[in-house]
């Protein structure tokens, strides 16, 4: 079945670098590529979307890459902060047959070392 | 006031017992899910619903039932709890309106529910 493998499981990174984590989707039909923040004790929140006749999205210090030919999919955020800290969640979905499916990630979690 | 609300927040059950998880949201939408959220295993669809009378199958549906009482209630249901069953659950919802056959849109997720099964 349709699968979304997201690399890496941790991430550990000083204040102020930039993290990255990856995404690789198995569905070629997928056609949004949404990004979310899990901050503990909290349910995920939306930080960032991109769909698929885009390349690249911005939103301050976060970014959004993609590559349909690749199926790869990039969150970048730069000038990490401690409150980036939380659990990130790609996922892909594909709406356009009618029949939902969303598929998540599973799951990325950043330290920003003080 | 949270837009998307669980109850209860936490729960401890023994084995064989009948839980029932319930979710309320504010926000007017139409479409209601239900996930299961397991360390290094993200975020797995259990149940989900576009409509008061619609009710889907997810990725992990065995052992679990639901009911959309309403368009702002869905419940998830487990009849004989099993231990690997402890984990948390999240509901979420989303909005179809004014979209071409459910394209893009936003999931909102409620804060969770830690169930443990002894």
């Amino acid at each position: 079945g349709e699968n979304v493998e997201q690399h890496p499981s941790t991430l550990s990174v000083q204040e102020g670098d930039s993290a990255v984590i990856k995404c690789t989707y198995s569905d070629s039909a997928s056609n949004y590529f949404p990004w979310y923040k899990q901050e503990l004790g909290k349910g995920p929140q939306l930080i960032i979307d991109i769909r698929s006749n885009v390349g690249e999205k911005k939103d301050q210090r976060i970014a959004v890459t993609l590559n349909k030919t690749a199926k790869h999919f990039s969150l970048h955020i730069t000038e990490t902060q401690p409150e980036d800290s939380a659990v990130y969640f790609c996922a892909a979905t594909d709406f356009g047959s009618g029949t939902y499916k969303y598929i998540f990630g599973t799951g990325t979690r950043l330290k920003v070392l003080a | 006031d949270a837009d998307v609300t669980q109850t209860p927040r936490n729960r401890i059950t023994k084995t064989g017992k009948r839980i029932m998880l319930e979710c309320s949201q504010t926000k007017g939408h139409d479409r209601m899910y239900w996930y299961r959220q397991d360390p290094g295993l993200g975020l797995r669809l259990i149940y989900y619903s576009f409509d008061v009378k619609d009710i889907n199958k997810g990725e992990i549906s065995d052992g679990y039932s639901v009911s959309r009482q309403a368009q702002a209630k869905f419940s998830l249901s487990l009849e004989s709890a099993i231990p690997n069953q402890t984990a948390l659950y999240f509901c979420a919802t989303s909005d179809s309106s004014g979209i071409p056959l459910g394209a893009y849109n936003e999931q909102f997720f409620g804060p969770g529910t830690r169930l443990t099964v002894l």
